[in-house]
């Protein structure tokens, strides 16, 4: 069964330093790979989605995601974090074999302004 | 306004008595998916559906039970055997199903059970 990780479970971090939440996933074959981000009292919003092509995927409010195929890797980057992106990070994968999202446990973003 | 909706936001019941969840979607979407999210776990599947009267476990299905009589609605009753049911129940949609995976899903507010 696919499983995902997302190593950092909450994170500290001052305006204007930049973020890297890693995600690695277990299953080798085809994956659509997604971070979601719940933002306190909010529902869950997709910021990036990756499907095929460029590995590096944009997505909104200034965040990207690498994915590198070799390393079963999705990481999310961010060169310049803001009070505003305090909220919790799911990392998600979908593969061809059971078409739902499976999840990683989350990490929580703190930025300290 | 499209989207997702569930109702309600809150719901408190008491121990030993079955309950009911509501998910209803207008996005015209053929899939539907009930989520448990917990502290520290993520979330966690508990059934899916691609299409009306067809639905499969997914990764925590003990417990709970589902229907999907009509595309827009997916709701999910958590029964007196699941033993922790506490917990915030998210339902989202896909909007194509069948062979296709390049979906992203669409979440709606939750609704937050306890059970006391």
């Amino acid at each position: 069964a696919q499983s995902v990780s997302q190593h950092n479970h909450h994170v500290i971090l001052s305006e204007a330093a930049s973020l890297e939440l890693g995600c690695n996933y277990s299953y080798g074959g085809t994956v659509n790979l997604f971070w979601y981000v719940q933002y306190p009292g909010q529902h869950l919003q997709l910021l990036l989605k990756y499907f095929s092509g460029d590995p590096l995927v944009k997505g909104i409010k200034g965040f990207e995601a690498e994915f590198i195929k070799s390393k079963f890797s999705f990481n999310l980057r961010k060169p310049s974090v803001q009070w505003s992106d305090t909220a919790e990070y799911f990392c998600a994968v979908k593969d061809t074999g059971r078409r739902a999202l499976t999840f990683g446990s989350g990490t929580r973003l703190q930025v300290q302004p | 306004d499209g989207g997702i909706t569930q109702s309600p936001k809150y719901l408190f019941r008491k121990e030993g008595q079955n309950v009911t969840l509501s998910c209803e979607q207008n996005l015209n979407h053929d899939a539907m998916y009930w989520y448990r999210q917990d502290p520290g776990q993520g979330l966690r599947l508990i059934y899916y559906s691609q299409i009306v009267n067809d639905f499969q476990k997914g990764d925590i299905a003990e417990g709970y039970s589902v229907s999907r009589e009509k595309k827009e609605s997916f709701p999910l009753t958590v029964t007196s055997a699941q033993k922790n049911p506490t917990a915030f129940y998210l339902c989202a949609s896909s909007p194509r199903a069948g062979g296709e995976v390049n979906t992203e899903a669409f979440f709606g507010q939750g609704t937050r059970l306890t059970v006391v």
